[in-house]
């Protein structure tokens, strides 16, 4: 069965300070590493997909990465807009599904 | 081009009513997935349909089901709604069966009392 666990479950930052956040996936056949935000009230926004190992994406503050096991979603200087849930997730082989970590709710203070 | 529209926003049901919930697609997009999302569980699966034909199905039991029409809008439905079954219910688009990268609605509240 497929698996994807993030943490930290929640993450306080001050405007600045960079950190990285984990997804660790076991996924059958893994298609593409997927990455989205979640403001509340909304619906997920897709940020980034990762197809291989060793393969690096980034967007403005944000840079994600893939390892075998692992993909980290870097944030640098965080700002109080980039507050929000971020949900990482593993497509596999089988079908147009995702399995969806828990994710991660980013504060970032002034 | 208007994103994934989901209709209601919100809805209260009781317990043992039924619910049919809507999403109209990105225009050009043929498959439409459905997500239950809780505080407990997270995003969950619900099922996939392409070309009006169910192609996945989650974990889910045989009261959660859907449909999808020739202009690829879909409707989901919940027949004899429990407690459990308040959550978000998300729609999410592709352009193709394959096609991993999925444009999320804002989403269905729904609360059953």
């Amino acid at each position: 069965e497929d698996q994807v666990t993030q943490s930290p479950e929640a993450l306080r930052l001050q405007e600045g300070e960079s950190s990285s956040l984990n997804c660790s996936y076991t996924v059958s056949g893994l298609r593409g590493l997927f990455w989205y935000r979640q403001d509340p009230g909304k619906g997920p926004e897709f940020l980034f997909t990762l197809y291989s190992a060793g393969e690096e994406k980034e967007k403005e503050r944000l840079k994600a990465t893939l390892t075998k096991k692992e993909s980290f979603l870097h944030i640098t200087a965080p700002k109080p807009e980039d507050s929000a849930t971020y949900l990482c997730a593993g497509h596999n082989n089988a079908g147009n599904m995702l399995t969806f970590g828990g994710g991660t709710r980013l504060m970032v203070k002034p | 081009k208007a994103g994934v529209t989901q209709t209601p926003r919100y809805l209260i049901k009781t317990r043992g009513q039924q619910v049919t919930l809507s999403c109209s697609p990105i225009s050009g997009h043929r498959s439409v997935s459905w997500y239950q999302q809780t505080p407990g569980q997270g995003l969950q699966f619900l099922f996939e349909y392409f070309s009006e034909t169910q192609r996945n199905k989650g974990n889910f039991p045989g009261r959660f089901s859907g449909r999808q029409f020739s202009n690829s809008r879909s409707e989901m439905n919940v027949s004899t709604l429990e407690l459990g079954d308040s959550a978000l219910y998300l729609c999410a688009s592709s352009l193709q069966h394959s096609n991993e990268k999925l444009f999320f609605g804002s989403g269905t509240q729904l609360s059953v009392l």
